[in-house]
């Protein structure tokens, strides 16, 4: 069936530390998977995409790595900081079809 | 570039009643699309709306209803309010082609039923 799933509802780092939230999906039909924050208060702000054609995409200080064989996704952030601090979610998407976001990662980032 | 407005941030209303929630997009975006946000159910999708007409439409009930105008601002009605309707609504507008992909989020409208 259609899901987008995330492993852990919260995770907690020190600041300088690389983070890296999980997300399982269970639709291989997908084109492409988006990773947003949400910080309180605020809409989803949109932090890095990846076609499913591609395994890895670089950005500014997140990498998302993309398993098609297991049929997961993750984000990497690099030296986090207290400002990463935020609700964090996968979606994924297909031509023709609205996005199917999973439930939410909380990061909790403590200097 | 002003980002996504919505209108109004917040919203007390009671069971029974109704509610027309309003969404601004990005200046040149075509495409609208409302959520509704929960603790529980997380990001559920409503609605799509591209150019006047509905694209897309998530399962929920009749009661929940949209439109854009050709300015491509966009509305959301709930009719008969219940209180699990409780929730933060958000809008997102993406590119002029059309492509769901970059979606830009309002900061929502927060609806609460009592």
């Amino acid at each position: 069936g259609e899901s987008v799933g995330l492993h852990l509802p919260t995770l907690s780092v020190q600041e300088g530390d690389n983070s890296i939230i999980n997300c399982a999906y269970s639709n291989s039909a997908s084109d492409y998977f988006i990773w947003y924050k949400q910080e309180s208060g605020k809409g989803p702000q949109f932090i890095i995409d990846i076609r499913s054609n591609m395994d890895k995409r670089q950005g500014q200080r997140v990498t998302v790595l993309l398993n098609k064989t297991v049929k997961h996704l993750s984000l990497q952030i690099a030296a986090t900081q207290p400002g990463d601090s935020a609700v964090y979610f996968c979606a994924r998407g297909e031509a023709g079809t609205a996005l199917i976001f999973g439930k939410g990662t909380t990061l909790s980032v403590s200097s | 570039k002003a980002g996504v407005t919505q209108t109004p941030r917040y919203l007390i209303k009671t069971r029974g009643q109704q509610v027309t929630l309003s969404c601004s997009p990005i200046s040149g975006h075509r495409s609208v699309s409302w959520y509704q946000q929960t603790p529980g159910q997380g990001l559920q999708f409503l609605f799509e709306y591209f150019s006047e007409t509905q694209r897309n439409k998530g399962n929920f009930p009749g009661r929940f209803s949209g439109r854009q105008f050709s300015n491509s601002r966009s509305e959301m009605n709930v009719s008969t309010l219940e209180l699990g309707d409780s929730a933060l609504y958000l809008c997102a507008s993406s590119s002029p082609r059309g492509g769901r992909g970059n979606q830009y989020f309002g900061p929502g409208t927060r609806l609460l039923v009592l």
